[in-house]
């Protein structure tokens, strides 16, 4: 089965510093999601992208966060100014097409440790 | 109201018992009706859709409700490797993204 994969699955970082966390989706989906999960919480969603540009984003997905599709492959998040409560598993995913009932394929996440 | 609730559980049932969850959604307009297993620090991975008919694969079964917004999962002898959060999952009209419940915890014990 086709994969997303997701790099570092590790990610340790100061308060403050910046992060990149990176996805490379299935090659002919469209559409690309990024979701949040703290310890012992719910998956959340954070923002979705299509065509280039973001479709739809939660109040999680404030200022300090970004998403880029800088070759055509590679989708990332970026996070400018790490909190501790952005601490969590980030889950990347794609679909190839908008239809709901469209099976949502997930990354294995970066799990990133904010100190 | 939250827009998706589950029994957080856990579950402790013995192997070969069979187990049923539960999930409440809030929006009547919701679309689209999933089961996901996920693994302790694992990514969610779709189990099956739920359909308004009802389906089955193997061992498992779910149904759905829609004048109660209520989703269900059965599971039939239960195996070891079930073990894991069952997380109840609802896709709203429009190209919305998907919104999870907090998930059931199963425990299968030998």
């Amino acid at each position: 089965e086709p994969e997303v994969t997701q790099t570092p699955s590790h990610q340790v970082t100061q308060m403050g510093q910046e992060v990149i966390l990176r996805c490379v989706p299935i090659s002919n989906h469209l559409y690309f999601y990024w979701y949040r999960q703290i310890l012992g919480q719910k998956v959340e969603f954070l923002v979705s992208f299509y065509n280039n540009e973001i479709s739809e984003k939660s109040e999680i997905f404030d200022d300090q966060f970004s998403v880029e599709r800088p070759d055509g492959s590679n989708f990332t998040l970026k996070i400018r100014s790490t909190k501790l409560e952005d601490s969590a598993m980030y889950f990347c995913a794609s679909r190839a097409r908008e239809s709901s009932g469209e099976k949502l394929f997930f990354g294995s996440g970066t799990q990133l440790s904010v100190l | 109201r939250k827009e998706v609730e589950q029994d957080p559980g856990p579950f402790n049932v013995p192997e070969g018992a069979t187990v049923a969850f539960n999930c409440t959604y809030s929006n009547s307009a919701s679309q689209s009706f999933f089961w996901y297993r996920q693994d302790c620090r694992k990514e969610p991975k779709l189990l099956m859709s739920v359909y308004s008919s009802g389906n089955e694969d193997g061992r498992f079964t779910a149904q759905l409700n829609r004048a109660s917004q209520y989703i269900s999962l059965l599971i039939r002898d239960s195996k070891l490797s079930d073990s894991a959060t069952y997380l109840c999952v609802v896709n709203n009209p429009g190209n919305t993204p998907l919104v999870f419940g907090k998930g059931t915890r199963l425990s299968v014990i030998a």
